[in-house]
C-alpha cells in the first residue's frame, strides 16, 4: 500500500518558468515532509522539508507548500533552471519514538528543464 | 558527496546466490537505513539500525537480513535471489535516528542484477 504517491511520472518545463511537482498521503499521522533530488548514478540528496506545523517553507528557488486538509504538498521551483533536470522524490515520517525514523518515499516525477 | 560511502557498486549473480552489500554511514551517524528501488518504484524501505540495534523494519523479505557492527558500518545479506529481486539498493544514514525531524543522507547505491 502506497501511503505517498506522486501521481506525475514526469514533468518537462521551459528555463526560467515555475515547475510544479505534486505529492499526495494517506497516513494523517505524517508530521513531517522531505524532497529528495536524484541524479542518474548518485543517490537521492535531501532538497527541502517542511513540518505539519508550517503550510510553507521557502529556500531559495525552492518553496514547499503543505495542505494538511487535502493530504497534499508541493513543490514549487522558480525560476527552473536546467541543472534542476532530476527525479524528485517526496517522503513522509511520522513521529515515532519507540519505532525509529521510517520515511515512506513517492515513486519519483522526473523533471526535465528545457534550455 | 553525502560521505556515505557503498560497496560494491554493481554486483551479478544468478539465482539463489547470497550476496552481501556494505555501507559505511558518515562520520558520526549513528543510525543506518536500508532501501531498495526496483524499475519504476519509489524507495521501499527495509530496515534501520541505531548504534549496532535494531529500530525499525519495513518491508524487507525473510531472505534478506542485516546487521550494524561495532564501528557502525552495516552490511545487507541478501540470500536465495530471486529475479525479483534485481533493484537498486541505497544505505542512508543520520545523526540519530529517534526523532522524525533527522534528514538521511544517502549513498550512491548497489546495483543488484539477478539473472
Amino acid at each position: 500500500d502506497q501511503q505517498v504517491k506522486q501521481n506525475s511520472p514526469s514533468l518537462s518545463v521551459q528555463e526560467g518558468r515555475i515547475s510544479i511537482l505534486n505529492c499526495d498521503y494517506t497516513n494523517s499521522m505524517f508530521d513531517y515532509f522531505l524532497w529528495y533530488k536524484k541524479y542518474p548514478a548518485e543517490g537521492p540528496t535531501f532538497l527541502i522539508s517542511i513540518s505539519s506545523i508550517k503550510d510553507k517553507n521557502e529556500d531559495g528557488r525552492f518553496t514547499v507548500f503543505l495542505n494538511k486538509s487535502a493530504k497534499h504538498l508541493s513543490l514549487h521551483i522558480v525560476p527552473s533552471q536546467p541543472g534542476d533536470s532530476a527525479v524528485y522524490f517526496c517522503a513522509a515520517s511520522a513521529r515515532a519514538w519507540d519505532t525509529g525514523n521510517q520515511f515512506y518515499f513517492g515513486t519519483g516525477t522526473s523533471l526535465t528543464v528545457i534550455p | 558527496d553525502s560521505g556515505v560511502t557503498q560497496t560494491p557498486k554493481h554486483l551479478i549473480t544468478a539465482t539463489g546466490q547470497r550476496v552481501t552489500l556494505r555501507c559505511s554511514p558518515r562520520s558520526g551517524d549513528l543510525s543506518v537505513y536500508w532501501y531498495q528501488q526496483s524499475l519504476d518504484q519509489g524507495l521501499q524501505f527495509l530496515i534501520q539500525y541505531y548504534n549496532g540495534e535494531e529500530r525499525a523494519k519495513g518491508n524487507i523479505l525473510e531472505r534478506f537480513s542485516a546487521q550494524q557492527f561495532p564501528d557502525l558500518h552495516s552490511e545487507l545479506n541478501l540470500s536465495s535471489l530471486e529475479l525479483g529481486d534485481s533493484a537498486l539498493y541505497f544505505c542512508a544514514s543520520s545523526p540519530s535516528g529517534l526523532s522524525s525531524y533527522n534528514e538521511q543522507f544517502f549513498g550512491p547505491g548497489t546495483r543488484l542484477t539477478v539473472l
